[in-house]
Formats: structure tokens, sequence, C-alpha cells
């Protein structure tokens, strides 16, 4: 069965540092993966995804993901945080068309200026 | 503009009395979800639809009910609520292709049953 864990309930990051939000995933085949952000009252907004290719998947609002095949990980990251990224991170993995999107528990990162 | 449309945004009800939570995607997506999100949980699937009249249980499917008569639209069903599915509800729809395709999502409806 496919499952994904976000080790990290919260992450506390200074405005200006880089952020990283970790996921590990779990899958029977080649796994597709993505993240998602959440903000307060609104639904989840796509990120980036990797499906194949480079280990480095660029995104939205310059997040980034690095693809480790080895250590079955996903993490988000961004070279330099603003306040305004802080949300809901989750991250979330399917092997196959036939198997449902599982999502991560989620990550709240903050941000404080 | 393209989006996915929920409605209520909020809802209060009563144990045991019916409802129905709309959804309305206008992209001409195949593949529509529902999910629910609770804390600590993230979220799970309840019902998925891969097109018109082909509907199947996701991971929480027990006490809901859906149909897909239209391909716009996937209509969440709660024939007699519980106050185990007070939650936040999404509903999400992508394109065909959509195990490598992102999702789109709703707005939310969070749900309160008393």
């Amino acid at each position: 069965a496919q499952s994904v864990a976000q080790p990290e309930d919260q992450v506390n990051v200074a405005e200006g540092n880089p952020l990283t939000v970790k996921c590990t995933y779990s899958v029977s085949g080649n796994p597709y993966l993505f993240w998602y952000v959440q903000y307060p009252n609104r639904g989840l907004q796509f990120l980036l995804k990797y499906i194949t290719g480079d280990n480095l998947v660029k995104g939205s609002y310059g997040f980034e993901a690095e693809f480790n095949k080895s250590q079955t990980s996903f993490h988000l990251k961004k070279p330099s945080a603003l306040v305004s990224d802080s949300a809901l991170y989750f991250c979330a993995v399917r092997d196959t068309e036939n198997t449902p999107l599982v999502f991560g528990k989620g990550t709240r990162l903050s941000v404080i200026a | 503009e393209a989006q996915v449309t929920q409605n209520p945004r909020y809802l209060i009800t009563v144990t045991g009395k019916k409802l129905t939570v709309t959804c309305s995607q206008n992209m001409n997506h195949e593949y529509m979800s529902w999910y629910r999100q609770d804390p600590g949980l993230g979220l799970r699937q309840i019902y998925y639809s891969m097109n018109v009249e082909v509907t199947d249980k996701g991971d929480v499917p027990e006490g809901y009910k859906v149909s897909r008569k239209e391909k716009r639209n996937f209509p969440l069903i709660l024939e007699s609520p519980s106050p185990n599915q007070t939650s936040l509800y999404f509903c999400a729809s992508s394109p065909e292709g959509h195990h490598y395709t992102e999702a789109f999502f709703g707005q939310g409806t969070r749900l309160t049953v008393v």
C-alpha cells in the first residue's frame, strides 16, 4: 500500500533563511509525487510535481523539491523564505492510475519576520 | 476562470438530517474526487469518479454516497449524518491521465454535525 510520511508537524524558520519541509514515501511501483499548499480558509493549491526525469523539480512561488529514489524522499525547499509562505503543506503520492492520491498529514510552516 | 465550486462553504446540521454538498467544475475534467481533512490525519479520499456514471470507493466511504450524472457535477450525499462526520470536505478534479496531472481543489466545506 502507498503511504506518505511528513515527520514534522511544524517547521519554524526566519524570513530570508532557507526552508525545508520533509516528505518520505512508500509505493510498490514508480512514484508520482506532488506538493500542495493550503492557506487559511482556502483549498489546496498545486505547487509542483515529480513524474520522471530530473530529480530537482521547480515549481510555483520559488519552491523546488528534490526526488531521491534511494532515500524515498521528496523534500520541499526554498532558498529564502517569506512571511507569506506561512501555510500548511501537504506531500502526496500515487503509483498507478487506479490507486488514490495519498496525502501526508501536513506540515505547518511558520515564517517569522 | 477555471475553478471547482463547492456549496455550501459552511454547514451546521443535526444528526440524521440528510444533506448534500454540491461540487461543480468548469474544466471538462474526467476525474473527480471527494476528500475529508481532519487534524493530524491529512486528507483522506472518500469517493472518486473516473467519468460519468463511474464511481468508486476511496479510503473512507462509510456513511457517504456520491453520484456522477453529468461530467461537471459530483455531489456528496450524507444520508444520515453523524457527529464523527464533522470535518472539512474538499472536492477535486483532474483531467484525463489524472495519475500524473495535478488536481484542482474547491474552497472546502466545513461541516458540523451536532
